[in-house]
């Protein structure tokens, strides 16, 4: 079974700042996703990548595959992204996601 | 398209009642997934289906529950009878053909057993 572990838990900053979120797998996994969970409840599913960088606006998520490692960065951090970010991947073979805990990140205006 | 639909968003319900989630996946996409989120334990997988077939329901907790797809655009998740405990948010969540991997989440049901 994969061990997803996420880390900050959660994390407080000013507007402006960039953000960093981090992701550790135990097991090698077929790809790893960054979910985005608004306040209201909503789930978004913001990137799904199996190797190197993706960017989509101010979000860039990166993974080292060997070190078994994903980040999520946040530039020019604003209020409207305080949500909780989650973490998930799916193994080779299966494809049911096993989710981290999330990180709630709250910015400050 | 309209995305994940499900309903109801909201069900209050008493212990031992019988409880069935609605979900209708986005058109042409042939994966459908049933999602429990609780502060306790985050969001767990419980069944996921392909082409309607249910591929791995290891994530189903007991025999109370159940989830069907009759056919691609609409399956139900159907809790009987239901506890205390299954109070949680419940979502469905769709996907295309495989080597898409992107899932849809649908806005969930926040379910509360009394």
């Amino acid at each position: 079974k994969n061990e997803v572990e996420q880390s900050p838990q959660n994390l407080t900053a000013q507007e402006g700042e960039f953000i960093t979120i981090n992701c550790s797998y135990s097991v090698g996994i077929s790809a790893l996703h960054w979910l985005q969970q608004h306040p209201g409840g909503g789930i978004v599913s913001l990137f799904m990548l199996s190797s190197g960088k993706k960017k989509h606006g101010r979000l860039i998520a990166t993974i080292n595959i060997q070190e078994k490692h994903s980040s999520l960065h946040i530039t020019a951090s604003h209020p409207r992204d305080s949500a909780v970010y989650i973490c998930a991947v799916t193994n080779f073979g299966n494809e049911k996601l096993t989710f981290g805990t999330g990180t709630r990140l709250t910015i400050i205006p | 398209d309209a995305g994940v639909i499900q309903s109801p968003r909201h069900e209050v319900t008493e212990m031992g009642q019988e409880v069935t989630l609605r979900c209708k996946p986005i058109s042409g996409h042939n994966s459908l997934f049933w999602y429990r989120q609780t502060m306790m334990r985050g969001l767990e997988l419980l069944i996921y289906f392909n082409n309607n077939v249910p591929i791995d329901d290891s994530g189903m907790p007991e025999d109370r529950f159940s989830a069907k797809m009759p056919n691609a655009s609409f399956s139900t998740l159907k809790i009987q009878p239901s506890e205390p405990r299954d109070s949680a948010v419940y979502f469905c969540a769709s996907r295309g053909l495989k080597g898409s991997e992107t899932q849809y989440f649908g806005p969930g049901t926040r379910l509360l057993v009394l």
